[in-house]
């Protein structure tokens, strides 16, 4: 069985802050993990994915993640925030049926 | 196409009435996918289509639901009898290799 857990269903950050969305997952095998961005009325967008190759996943827009086995987690981290990176995230665990937690909203403060 | 077409964007349905919402995915994707997501919640699996082969469909949430992708490439996602705890975005993705789905915009069904 797989699950994953978004810490903070709200974050706030100011623009040129460090953004730190947090996912923890738990799976009974080798994980797939994946985080996306939604923005209001369109879909979901990839910004990375990790497969079991290198721990530290860069993504689009500045976006990384690191995959550590031992704490079971996946953040999601930005050096420095834009007004442009408000949105939703999810963070999801595959490999093909993804489980998909309940979402980050992201505020980013002028 | 460029990318995972859905359509309508937008659905409002009488209680009771059955409703169809169609995926058009990437072309020469293999695996294709339907999700529900309510509103302030992270997208829920609904189904899971190899080709024309639906290899999943542990998520659907009653029988009044019914997906079907005859040809392994448009898919349908029919609601028969429709309910108002069935509003909310039905989301359509593709796959090439069952990993890293692309998402269509989704269709935003209301049930009143």
């Amino acid at each position: 069985a797989q699950s994953v857990t978004q810490l903070g269903s709200h974050v706030s950050v100011s623009e040129g802050a460090l953004v730190l969305l947090r996912c923890n997952y738990s799976s009974s095998v080798p994980p797939y993990l994946f985080w996306y961005v939604q923005y209001p009325n369109q879909g979901l967008q990839l910004l990375l994915k990790y497969t079991s190759a290198a721990t530290l996943v860069k993504g689009i827009n500045g976006f990384e993640a690191e995959f550590k086995k031992s704490e079971t987690s996946f953040h999601l981290t930005k050096p420095s925030a834009h007004m442009s990176d408000a949105a939703e995230y999810f963070c999801a665990v595959g490999p093909y049926k993804y489980i998909f937690g309940t979402g980050t909203r992201l505020k980013v403060l002028a | 196409g460029a990318g995972v077409s859905q359509s309508p964007r937008y659905k409002v349905a009488k209680r009771g009435q059955d409703v169809a919402l169609r995926c058009d995915p990437i072309s020469g994707h293999v695996s294709l996918f339907w999700y529900q997501q309510a509103l302030g919640q992270g997208p829920e699996f609904l189904t899971y289509f190899q080709n024309e082969a639906q290899l999943d469909k542990s998520g659907l949430p009653s029988d009044r639901f019914f997906a079907e992708r005859p040809e392994g490439s448009v898919s349908t996602l029919k609601i028969q009898r429709t309910q108002q705890e069935d509003s909310a975005v039905y989301l359509c993705a593709s796959s090439l290799d069952g990993y890293g789905y692309t998402f269509g915009s989704g269709t935003r069904l209301t049930v009143v």
